[in-house]
């Protein structure tokens, strides 16, 4: 069974700084990998995906994740924190072979301090 | 815009008294999915279905049943709410069961609130 690890539940950045949200996995193969972003009293909105090919990815609201095999990870990264960005981040995976379920980390709450 | 629809957004019911959340999709999708978000979790899968094909996940409560008349609806019925069935309820769509990164659209989510 797939499982998906995002350490720390909130996460504090400055505003300006680099924000770092980890995410690991594990799956017997390299599964779909997906970040979710969910601000408060909203639904789930997909920041960015990995799927096949290049492994450096680039999202809505100038989010990257790198898909790093070596390491069963999908860490987000943005250069510079936003107050916008509060929200929680979600770290999801998706079986490529299977029934589109989604497996979900606990998530981080982000925190923007200005 | 194509988009998933909740109603309502808020929605107080009583201990016991049964409850019908809505979901609607302009998308044209095949599959719909319900999910129970408690406090600070993750969002749970409860059923989804797969055009008319229902698909209960194996830990989802006998009291929480679900309908999709057509493709565009689908619904969640909670028969009889207890207390720790307060949380949020998200909808969300996708084109396919399986296929490249077939991602997951998701609706605003109903937040249930049981008294």
């Amino acid at each position: 069974a797939q499982s998906v690890t995002q350490l720390g539940s909130h996460v504090s950045v400055s505003e300006g700084a680099l924000v770092l949200l980890r995410c690991n996995y594990s799956s017997s193969v390299p599964p779909y990998l997906f970040w979710y972003v969910q601000y408060p009293n909203q639904g789930l909105q997909l920041l960015l995906k990995y799927t096949t090919g290049a492994t450096l990815v680039k999202g809505i609201n100038g989010f990257e994740a790198e898909f790093k095999k070596s390491e069963t990870s999908f860490h987000l990264t943005k250069p510079s924190a936003h107050m916008s960005d509060a929200a929680e981040y979600f770290c999801a995976v998706s079986d490529r072979g299977g029934n589109n379920r989604l497996a979900f980390g606990k998530g981080n709450q982000v925190v923007v301090i200005p | 815009d194509a988009m998933v629809i909740q109603n309502p957004r808020y929605q107080v019911t009583q201990f016991g008294k049964p409850v019908t959340l809505s979901c609607s999709q302009t998308l044209n999708h095949n599959v719909m999915y319900w999910y129970q978000q408690k406090s600070s979790q993750a969002p749970k899968l409860l059923f989804h279905y797969y055009d008319k094909d229902f698909n209960n996940e194996a830990d989802t409560p006998d009291n929480f049943q679900s309908r999709r008349p057509n493709t565009s609806f689908c619904f969640l019925d909670i028969r009889s709410p207890g207390l720790g069935d307060a949380a949020m309820y998200l909808c969300a769509t996708s084109r396919e069961l399986a296929g490249v990164g077939n991602e997951q659209f998701f609706g605003p989510g109903t937040r249930l609130t049981v008294l």
